[in-house]
Order: structure tokens, then C-alpha cells, then sequence
């Protein structure tokens, strides 16, 4: 079945620095959901990209869904220490079921 | 609206016993879904409900685990006996037409 892989794990980065997660998947994404939870917190949504090539973005955020809808990728300019947490990309395995990557947790040294 | 509410926060029972958690969903979303968070394994889907009804429950580990929506506004995730190893964060999430997700704040489950 469809499989939604996510690299890194993890990452640390000095603040100001810039930070990317990726996305892939093995199969064609009708479309692509990006989540952040923080610290003993919940998934908030960020943002559904559906378009082949689609690129968003979201203050620093940027967020790309590649050319073949399997992959995605989201990059944080200049990082935070509120970006701090881990970032989920969600893909869905038939129509409606929202399968979850393992996600990449971001700390961030002030 | 208040979201997604789930109840209880907290849950600690012990090995055997049976757990009911539940969910609440956003008033007109016609999606629900069930996710558990571990450490080992990620955020994993159990179950989503459609209209009230069950389309797919593959994510469901056991038999011991059975989930419920009798209406629109009520969910419900019971686990029968309960083992150590369900130990973990469970999400209660709906949308709307499959959108976005909103989560609830999760039920944190101890099996001792």
C-alpha cells in the first residue's frame, strides 16, 4: 500500500538558519497535507497542496509538491525558536484516509 | 465552535480493564478519524468513519480494540482487555470533505 516517507528525523539547527523536510511517496498523491505539532501538543494543519508543481507559501514557510505529485517538501527561511516541533507531511493511501509521514522534529538553538 | 473535544485528557487503568475514550467532533464535518501516537511508531490511522459510518478499520491492531460513531456528534474508541502496550497518545480528528483536519487534544493512555 501507499507508504508516505519522511527524511529527516530530526534536525537541529542554530536559529536563523534554514531548515527543509521532505516528503515522498510511492505512489501518485491525489494531494498533500502538512501538519505541525508542537511539544506536547496536537497537529494544527498548515496547508493541502493538490497541484503537480505547486509552490505556496506561508510567511517564511515555503511548501512545494513536485512535478510527478510524489514528493513534497517544506522550508523554513530563518528559522524561529516558535518553529520548534515536528512537522508532518500527510498523504492520502486511497480517496480519504490520511496516512501520516513519521514526521521530522525541528529544535531550533537560540 | 470548539473544536474537536476529547475526553478524558488523561487515562491510567490497568492491565485488563477496559478504556473507552472519546471524541466529539466539529459540528458539520462528516469526516472522523482515529489516530494513535507512540514514540516506535508514529502517528498511525486505526479507523475513519464517513456519514457516521466505518469505511476503513485495517489500521485497527486487535480485535481487542472496537470504535463506534452513533451519531454525528459522538464518537467512540474502546479497547477490551487493555495490555501495556496500548500505552500511547490517541487523536480524535474530523473534517469536512476530507480537507483539512482538525485534532482534538488528545487522550495520553497508561496501561500499567
Amino acid at each position: 500500500g501507499q507508504q508516505v516517507m519522511q527524511i529527516p528525523q530530526y534536525q537541529h539547527v542554530q536559529e536563523g538558519e534554514d531548515f527543509t523536510t521532505y516528503c515522498n511517496s510511492s505512489t501518485t498523491l491525489s494531494n498533500i497535507q502538512w501538519y505541525k505539532q508542537r511539544p506536547g501538543g496536537h497537529p494544527v494543519f498548515l496547508i493541502q497542496l493538490v497541484k503537480s508543481g505547486e509552490v505556496k507559501k506561508q510567511k517564511r514557510l515555503t511548501f512545494q509538491f513536485g512535478e510527478a505529485k510524489k514528493n513534497s517538501s517544506l522550508h523554513i527561511t530563518a528559522t524561529q525558536t516558535t518553529d520548534v516541533g515536528t512537522y508532518f507531511c500527510a498523504g492520502p493511501r486511497n480517496n480519504n484516509d490520511m496516512r501520516f509521514g513519521a514526521g521530522t522534529r525541528l529544535t531550533v538553538k537560540p | 465552535d470548539a473544536g474537536v473535544i476529547q475526553s478524558p485528557r488523561h487515562e491510567v487503568t490497568e492491565m485488563g480493564q477496559e478504556v473507552t475514550l472519546r471524541c466529539k467532533p466539529i459540528s458539520g464535518h462528516d469526516y472522523l478519524f482515529w489516530y494513535r501516537q507512540t514514540m516506535m511508531r508514529g502517528l498511525e490511522l486505526l479507523i475513519y468513519f464517513n456519514n457516521n459510518v466505518p469505511i476503513d478499520d485495517s489500521g485497527m491492531p486487535e480485535d481487542r480494540f472496537s470504535a463506534k460513531m452513533p451519531n454525528a456528534s459522538f464518537s467512540t474508541l474502546k479497547i477490551q482487555p487493555s495490555e501495556p502496550r496500548d500505552s500511547a497518545v490517541y487523536f480524535c480528528a474530523s473534517s469536512f470533505r476530507n480537507t483539512e483536519a482538525f485534532f482534538g487534544q488528545g487522550t495520553r493512555l497508561t496501561v500499567v
